[in-house]
Formats: structure tokens, sequence, C-alpha cells
């Protein structure tokens, strides 16, 4: 087990709505990464948080969104909800600036928008 | 062009086979490697990093060759529980964005 959690597990949301989906690091970690996985496809970068800031952003729309407590724990959120919204979110963990760029994931919340 | 590419199979082998997956990556800045491994909905668990020319765990090699910008997973003496999506994961290094292939699928059949 990695020691990164997330929340909820399974999530049905209606289009239009708004989602947070929430992780919490793996202990001793700095840094949250929020992936999406669609179907048959590899997860794709949202975005990073680390030391509560954003630290790159791959190719998403500003209605998914972020933000990273002091206790490096995380949410993502997610605006006026689409269809293609649909996939596994996952989280990964990891200790940003001493060298070493493992990551390690989160169970993954599964959202469905109907 | 997609940055990773990996032939997304199925491979299909008996037990005790030895099998290859291949990854070409187009971004010659990328620093560091890792393969994932990913079971059926559940998230993707790090099987290998590889920050130099290659690595090896136990049944598991993986080799590099920046000058081809390809990238390989060895296994040998596969098991019934190797059975998987295999994930090849570039870094480039300059945010924490993993690029991920899109996952080789190996079955392995007794």
């Amino acid at each position: 087990e990695t020691g990164v959690t997330q929340s909820p597990t399974h999530l049905i949301k209606t289009r239009g709505q708004q989602v947070t989906l929430r992780c919490s690091s793996q202990s001793g970690h700095n840094t949250v990464s929020w992936y999406q996985q669609a179907l048959g496809q590899g997860p794709q970068f949202i975005f990073q948080y680390y030391r509560e800031e954003e630290n790159g952003r791959g190719n998403f729309p500003p209605r998914f969104s972020g933000l990273q407590f002091p206790n490096y724990s995380s949410e993502l959120n997610v605006n006026a909800l689409e269809l293609d919204d649909s996939a596994l979110y996952l989280c990964a963990s990891s200790l940003w600036g001493l060298g070493s760029y493992e990551q390690y994931f989160g169970p993954g919340t599964r959202l469905t928008v109907t | 062009r997609k940055e990773v590419e990996q032939d997304p199979g199925p491979f299909n082998v008996p037990e005790g086979a030895t099998v290859a997956f291949n990854c070409t990556y187009s971004n010659s800045a990328s620093q560091s490697f890792f393969w994932y491994r990913q079971d059926c909905r559940k998230e993707p668990k790090l099987l290998m990093s590889v920050y130099s020319s290659g690595n090896e765990d136990g049944r598991f090699t993986a080799q590099l060759n920046r000058a081809s910008q390809y990238i390989s997973l060895l296994i040998r003496d596969s098991k019934l529980s190797d059975s998987a999506t295999y994930l090849c994961v570039a870094f480039p290094g300059n945010t924490g964005k993993l690029i991920f292939g899109q996952g080789t699928t190996l079955q392995v059949k007794p």
C-alpha cells in the first residue's frame, strides 16, 4: 500500500454540476499530482501542487482547479461538468526536490457524469 | 504523434515465457523513465524506475536507449500473476508531469 488515500471512491454527477475530489498524500511527501484516466487510456496529467502552489499544468481547461493544504493534502475541483469528464481521477504523492521523481498513486475516484 | 507510444497488445503468453514490451518517447529532454503496472480498475503501481541505461529487479529488466529514444521492459519466467497492463512513463523534469503511454496488456495463460 502506498499510504495515499482518496475520497470518495465513486461519484455520480449530472452535467453542469460541480465536484470536489480529495487526496491525502503519503506521510513525508510534499507534492500531490492529479491525473485523469479515461477507459483504455493512460493517465493524463492535470496539475501538480508543491508547497501549496501549482507547479505545472496539463492541457485541461480552467474549470479544473485545485488546492493544496498545509498538511500536503489536496483537492481537485471540476466546475460545469461535461459528459467527457467521466473518468478515473488519480492523485499521486511524491517527495519533490531530492532528485527522486517517483510518484505513488492512490486508489482513485471513479466519476460518472450523466 | 503521441509523446509516449506503446504497442497496446494484448500479448498472450504461456506461463514461463519471456516477454518484452517496447516503448518510444518523443521528448529528448526526458530525464527519467518508469514502468508502472495497472490491474483492471485499480491504480497504477510503480514497478521500476530507470534513471540511467537500465535497471533490473528479479525477473524484470528495463533498458533505456537515449540515442533511439526507446525503453523496453523484459519479463522472464512469466507468472499468472503478471497479467496486467504495463504503462511506460517519461518524466521530462521541468514540472511534476509524468507522461504515460497507452499501456500494453499482458495475459499470461496456464
